[in-house]
């Protein structure tokens, strides 16, 4: 069935470093790709998303390419801030079923 | 302003006891989901509406009940059947069965943590 695996954390980085948070995928046909953020005792909240191979989602500095021939979706960030300490999780929407498929999350430490 | 709230924040239980989780939303989505958080795992689905009076089993089903007699309203209840309820709930809408970008995203509450004592 359709997966997605992320690199285990915690990513611990200090202000203003690059962050890179891996994301691959295994899944038939042609998903739809997410990384959403939960910051500390919250819900998930979309970060961005990208509908087709080549695609870039990009919101709040973070950036994914969807990269079909690699199955990859990573997520990078120029330069973080202590605000952006938080879980990320990368996902997929395959074609029907409204069923998200997520990964087991990256949780990210910004020190200043 | 729209979104989807949740009840409680927190909620402990004994052992047996059946306890249930609100959840009510007012963007007038018509697909609403629950989803189970533990350490480690990502997030896994129990349940999932796609309209009212009807709902579907996700995966991990097993010890949950649903209903969704109105639109805007999804409780979960946590039964004594569930083996290790001990977990963070989430559960989110979406605007539903349409194509196109809309109906893939999902707007999330600010979960329900259980503990059973």
């Amino acid at each position: 069935g359709d997966s997605v695996t992320q690199m285990e954390g915690p990513v611990t980085l200090s202000e203003e470093a690059f962050l890179t948070i891996n994301c691959t995928y295994t899944a038939t046909g042609y998903p739809s790709l997410f990384w959403y953020v939960q910051y500390p005792g919250e819900g998930l909240q979309l970060l961005l998303k990208a509908t087709k191979a080549d695609d870039k989602g990009s919101n709040k500095g973070f950036e994914a390419t969807y990269r079909k021939e690699t199955t990859s979706f990573h997520l990078e960030k120029g330069s973080v801030q202590v605000s952006d300490s938080a879980v990320y999780f990368c996902a997929l929407k395959n074609t029907g079923f409204q069923k998200l498929v997520f990964g087991t999350g990256t949780r990210l430490l910004v020190s200043p | 302003d729209g979104g989807i709230t949740q009840s409680p924040k927190y909620l402990f239980r004994k052992e047996g006891q059946n306890v249930t989780l609100s959840c009510e939303q007012n963007l007038n989505h018509d697909a609403m989901y629950w989803y189970r958080q533990d350490p480690g795992q990502g997030l896994r689905l129990i349940y999932y509406s796609q309209i009212v009076n009807d709902f579907q089993k996700g995966d991990i089903a097993e010890g949950y009940s649903v209903s969704r007699e109105k639109k805007e309203s999804f409780p979960l209840t946590v039964t004594s059947a569930q083996k290790n309820p001990t977990a963070f709930y989430l559960c989110a809408s979406s605007v539903g069965l349409a194509p196109g970008s809309g109906a893939n995203v999902l707007t999330f509450g600010a979960g329900s943590r259980l503990t059973v004592l």
